[in-house]
């Protein structure tokens, strides 16, 4: 199977610290993006990151890709209760049909 | 905008018995895809329509899977002969042509198989 691992797979956290989640991948890439899920319902995409990337920042989300690892890691600052939920890293491997190929997820809890 | 939009929300249905689950993608978005979650496999692809491209079939689990997406835009996923490990959310997410890699997923289908 090509699905990517992550994690830890359940971290919980206070209100205001950090939350770092981590995705291993098997082969080489196209892009890597992560989603939030809440209540096992519909995926939001949050950032991609391309596979000649290193870096990226949207708002309070930082990820990091390292190609010669074949890991990603998605760093949360300054959590919020509305940060919970589960957290999913996809691998775009290209190709005709830029099919994503789900990591096993993150549960985090943010308490306030 | 509207975004991808799926019905129903949620199935009930007896084993042996055939579905089918509907997903209406963003409006000009010509690649369209859907992926199941079930507690046992995580999220998993299962089929890729792009225009009039042939299907990218090869995620479907078993021959009593099938989709279709008729004049390019809504889609139905069957489920024929339901087994209780079909049970599962089906998501379907849909792109544009341009930026081609990313996804935009809809509420999904929780299929319950009793």
């Amino acid at each position: 199977s090509q699905q990517g691992e992550e994690d830890p797979q359940a971290l919980s956290i206070q209100e205001g610290e950090n939350a770092t989640m981590n995705c291993s991948y098997k082969t080489s890439i196209n892009n890597l993006q992560w989603y939030r899920q809440n209540s096992g319902r519909g995926l939001v995409h949050l950032i991609l990151i391309r596979s000649n990337e290193r870096e990226k920042h949207s708002g309070r989300l930082r990820v990091t890709l390292d190609t010669s690892k074949k890991s990603s890691s998605l760093l949360i600052t300054a959590s919020r209760a509305a940060d919970t939920a589960s957290y999913f890293c996809a691998t775009d491997y290209g190709g005709a049909t830029n099919k994503l190929i789900f990591g096993t997820g993150t549960l985090l809890a943010v308490q306030p | 905008g509207a975004g991808v939009s799926q019905s129903p929300s949620n199935k009930v249905t007896e084993k042996g018995k055939d579905v089918e689950l509907r997903c209406d993608p963003i409006s000009g978005h010509t690649a369209l895809y859907w992926y199941r979650q079930s507690l046992g496999q995580g999220l998993e692809f299962l089929i890729y329509f792009q225009g009039n491209s042939a299907p990218d079939k090869s995620g479907l689990p078993s021959d009593r899977f099938s989709a279709e997406r008729t004049g390019g835009s809504v889609s139905t996923l069957t489920i024929q002969r339901t087994q209780q490990e079909d049970s599962a959310v089906y998501l379907c997410a849909s792109s544009p042509r341009v930026p081609r890699d990313t996804q935009y997923f809809g509420p999904g289908t929780r299929l319950t198989v009793l």
